[in-house]
This record gives structure tokens, sequence and C-alpha cells, in this order.
């Protein structure tokens, strides 16, 4: 069955610190990926996709990614962190047939002023 | 911007009474998908639905839950006994043939007392 792990549960950052959010999957097929952000008492918004072209893919607020397909990997990452991106951050995959939309558990980031 | 509508924002329901989620998908999305999320928890995925029948389902989407498209447009989750463990944030998502267009409606919270 698929699956989408998230491994790192809670991490806590300084301001200006560099991030990066692990996120792997198991799927044998072709897959898209997703990282959606939640702010507190908020609903999911999404940060990036990919589907097909440039492994590197940019976001908004800063948020990049990377799809490194032999390690079936999508990190999540952000050269210098704010405040204000304190949030739960959510990796998904959507198979090829779409049958199947999965998320991860999800990754707590605290980020300190 | 085309919106996935979710109704109603907010339903409080006594334990053991039936409820019924509405969700308004994007009108020519194909892949429509239910998830909950108790509260500062994870993602869970309940249901797939394509072509006017159930997909994919959870080990959550037992006997008690049902889901329906009755008019080519509505995209409907009931719960037919609800129990306290039920309460939760209920999201609807819609995709489109592309299998990257996903939305998400605002969510339903329920609340089972």
């Amino acid at each position: 069955a698929q699956s989408v792990s998230q491994h790192n549960h809670h991490v806590i950052l300084s301001e200006a610190a560099s991030l990066e959010l692990g996120c792997n999957y198991s799927y044998g097929g072709t897959v898209n990926l997703f990282w959606y952000v939640q702010y507190p008492g908020q609903h999911l918004q999404l940060l990036l996709k990919y589907f097909s072209g440039d492994p590197l893919v940019k976001g908004i607020k800063g948020f990049e990614a990377e799809f490194i397909k032999s390690k079936f990997s999508f990190n999540l990452r952000k050269p210098s962190v704010q405040w204000s991106d304190t949030a739960e951050y959510f990796c998904a995959v959507i198979s090829n047939t779409g049958n199947q939309f999965y998320f991860g558990t999800g990754t707590s980031l605290t980020v300190i002023p | 911007e085309p919106e996935v509508t979710q109704t109603p924002s907010h339903q409080v329901t006594q334990m053991g009474q039936e409820v019924i989620l509405r969700c308004v998908p994007i009108s020519n999305h194909l892949y429509f998908y239910w998830y909950r999320q108790i509260l500062g928890q994870k993602v869970e995925f309940l249901v797939s639905f394509y072509n006017n029948e159930i997909s994919e389902k959870s080990e959550i989407f037992d006997d008690q839950f049902s889901v329906e498209r009755p008019d080519g447009s509505n995209f409907t989750l009931k719960i037919r006994s609800t129990k306290l463990e039920d309460s939760a944030m209920y999201f609807c998502a819609s995709l489109g043939g592309s299998l990257v267009d996903v939305h998400f409606g605002n969510g339903t919270r329920l609340t089972v007392t």
C-alpha cells in the first residue's frame, strides 16, 4: 500500500536558520507530490507541487522542494525561516491513477524569534 | 479562481445522530476525496471517488460512512450514527484530470456531544 512518511515530527528553529523537512513515499508508479502548510486554526494551503520536469520546484513564501526519484523523496527546504513560518507542514502524494491521495503525518515547525 | 465549497462550516450534533456534510467540487474535476483531521493531528484519508463510485477507502471509512454524488454537483459524506470520536474537521477535495490541479474546501468542523 502506498504511504507517505515525514520523519521530523517537531522541528524548532531560530529565525534565519535554514530548514529542511523530510518526506518519503512508497509507491512503485508515477506520482505527483505536494507540500501543504497549515497555520494554527486555518485550512490547508498549497506551498508547491511537482508533477514533471525540473525536480527542483519553487513555491510560495520562499519554499522549495527537490524530488529525488531514486530516493523516493521530496524534501522541503527554505534557506532562512521567519517567525511567521511557524505552522504544520504536510507532504502529500497522488498516485498516477488518482485513486490514492495520501498525506504524511505532518511536521510541526516552531520558529523562535 | 474556482473554489470548493463546503457546508456547513460548523455542525454540532448529538451522539447517535446522522449527519450529512456537503461539498461542491470544481465543476469539471473528476476525482473527489474526503479527509478528516482531529484537532492538532494528522490529515487522515477517508475515501476517494471517481466515475460515480468509490475508488479507494481507508480503514476509518467503515459501514457508518457513505458518500454520494447525487446530482452531479454535490458530493456528500454521511455519517449514520455519530460517535464522540467523530468530532473533527472534515475536508473535501477535488482533482482535475491532470492529477495536479487539486482544490480543497475550507472544511466542516463537526462536534459530537
